[in-house]
């Protein structure tokens, strides 16, 4: 079965502080890998997706950037983070077309 | 851009009621159909999903879908406390299969 492992669970980081968290998953090979970020009693908004290595697609502009450098892996970071940063990260993967995506534990980052 | 439109919460129904859980999309490409649950503080997980026009059912869930409308719904039967969650509907499309939430609805189930 497909286990999908992110850590750290949480995560305390001052302003301007780099960021990466990762995402590593188990059982399937070339999944879809997703970065999804839920702010405070918000719905999940979709930051990148991955159909493979090294190829990433960006849903919205801000000052994250994600990478895949391997099919298993995939990579969230940032050179400077914000406030606004602040919140649930989520990894999800697709095995295929029409299939739902199933999520991790997740990553809860505060910002100060 | 893509919309999701959930109905407001919070929802309380109780224990044993039908709980019924809406949705409105304005892709009309959107494909398939996904509904999770999510406790307080927890990750999704996934509930059911649906393709096609119609009802589907799994236990205790009935996703119903309608495309000419563009409309998805969720009904809980027997609800039990343990439903007591935030349920997320999420219509899939483009080429990787993104998925766009709504928001959330807030379900209690009162004992």
């Amino acid at each position: 079965s497909q286990t999908i492992h992110q850590w750290p669970a949480t995560l305390v980081q001052p302003v301007g502080s780099p960021l990466s968290l990762e995402c590593t998953v188990e059982g399937t090979s070339n999944p879809n890998l997703y970065w999804y970020r839920q702010a405070a009693g918000r719905g999940l908004q979709l930051l990148f997706y991955s159909v493979g290595i090294g190829q990433i697609s960006s849903e919205v502009p801000q000052n994250l950037s994600a990478s895949r450098p391997q099919d298993r892996q995939f990579i969230l970071s940032s050179k400077k983070l914000l406030l606004s940063d602040s919140g649930f990260y989520l990894c999800a993967l697709s095995t295929g077309n029409y299939q739902p995506q199933h999520f991790g534990d997740g990553t809860r980052l505060s910002i100060l | 851009q893509k919309e999701v439109e959930q109905n407001s919460g919070p929802l309380s129904v109780p224990e044993g009621a039908i709980a019924s859980l809406n949705c409105t999309y304005s892709d009309r490409g959107s494909q398939s159909f996904f509904w999770y649950r999510q406790y307080s503080g927890k990750s999704p997980e996934l509930i059911m999903f649906i393709y096609s026009n119609g009802d589907k059912e799994d236990g205790r869930f009935t996703a119903q879908l309608n495309k000419a409308s563009q409309y998805v719904s969720l009904l809980i039967r027997d609800s039990q406390p343990s439903d007591s969650a935030t349920y997320l509907c999420a219509p899939q499309s483009g080429s990787a299969r993104q998925l766009t939430f709504g928001s959330g609805t807030q379900l209690t189930v009162l004992p």
